[in-house]
């Protein structure tokens, strides 16, 4: 079993659907979670943290269930602009304080006017 | 621009030979990943350093894969006697502690 897993997709949806995306992730000594965006062809940005008590952003929210050790992203009022793919990542920390931070693969959402 | 800056952006080069890419990472930041992605896969974990001190290495990083931090700002990632299996991108990233890493574009390397 992968460390962080994701359905891969695609998420086909219209403009103004409301979609979300779950990310399992295996260690439960996983310290921190975030939420990238990557376009196509392009380099992985920030798009949220993820916190115990969950966080909302404009159309955008995460959750963290650690007790099924999950993290979830909901997108409402999806746009075209909101096509790409979303990473979840969790971060396991190592004795020494470093850290060891692993991506899942990656779901691809394409929004459709 | 003050971002995550990587160097070559592409390399094509033939079986057996050594390539060697750069990173410059955002200037107080002292923390630096180094990643490989694969077409239709997330990034894969490589190496990171803090400072210049080399902190984690993935198994990932076979014998051929090398990677420095000599001054603490720049990094460079060697891969020596390359296999076509190297084809990937190689991504750099950069953060202040464990705050948000921020990525640079990329090099992407195509082994013949």
């Amino acid at each position: 079993r992968k460390e962080v897993e994701q359905d891969p997709g695609p998420f086909n949806v219209p403009e103004g659907a409301t979609v979300a995306f779950n990310c399992t992730y295996s260690n439960s000594a996983s310290q921190s979670f975030f939420w990238y965006r990557q376009d196509c062809r392009k380099e992985p940005k920030l798009l949220m943290s993820v916190y115990s008590s969950g966080n909302e952003d404009g159309r955008f929210t995460a959750q963290l269930n650690r007790a099924s050790q999950y993290i979830s992203l909901l997108i409402r009022d999806s746009k075209l602009s909101d096509s790409a793919t979303y990473l979840c990542v969790v971060n396991k920390e190592r004795p020494g304080g470093s850290y060891i931070p692993t991506f899942g693969r990656g779901t691809s959402l394409i929004v459709h006017p | 621009d003050t971002g995550v800056s990587q160097n070559p952006r592409h390399k094509i080069t033939k079986r057996g030979q050594n390539v060697t890419f750069r990173c410059d990472p955002i200037s107080e930041h002292n923390r630096l990943y180094w990643y490989r992605q694969t077409l239709g896969q997330g990034p894969e974990f490589l190496t990171y350093f803090q400072n210049e001190a080399q902190l984690e290495k993935s198994r990932l990083l076979s014998d051929r894969f090398s990677a420095e931090r000599p001054k603490g700002s720049f990094s460079t990632l060697e891969i020596q006697r390359t296999e076509q299996g190297d084809s990937a991108m190689y991504l750099c990233a950069s953060s202040r502690g464990q705050e948000t890493q921020y990525f640079g574009p990329g090099t992407r390397l195509l082994v013949l």
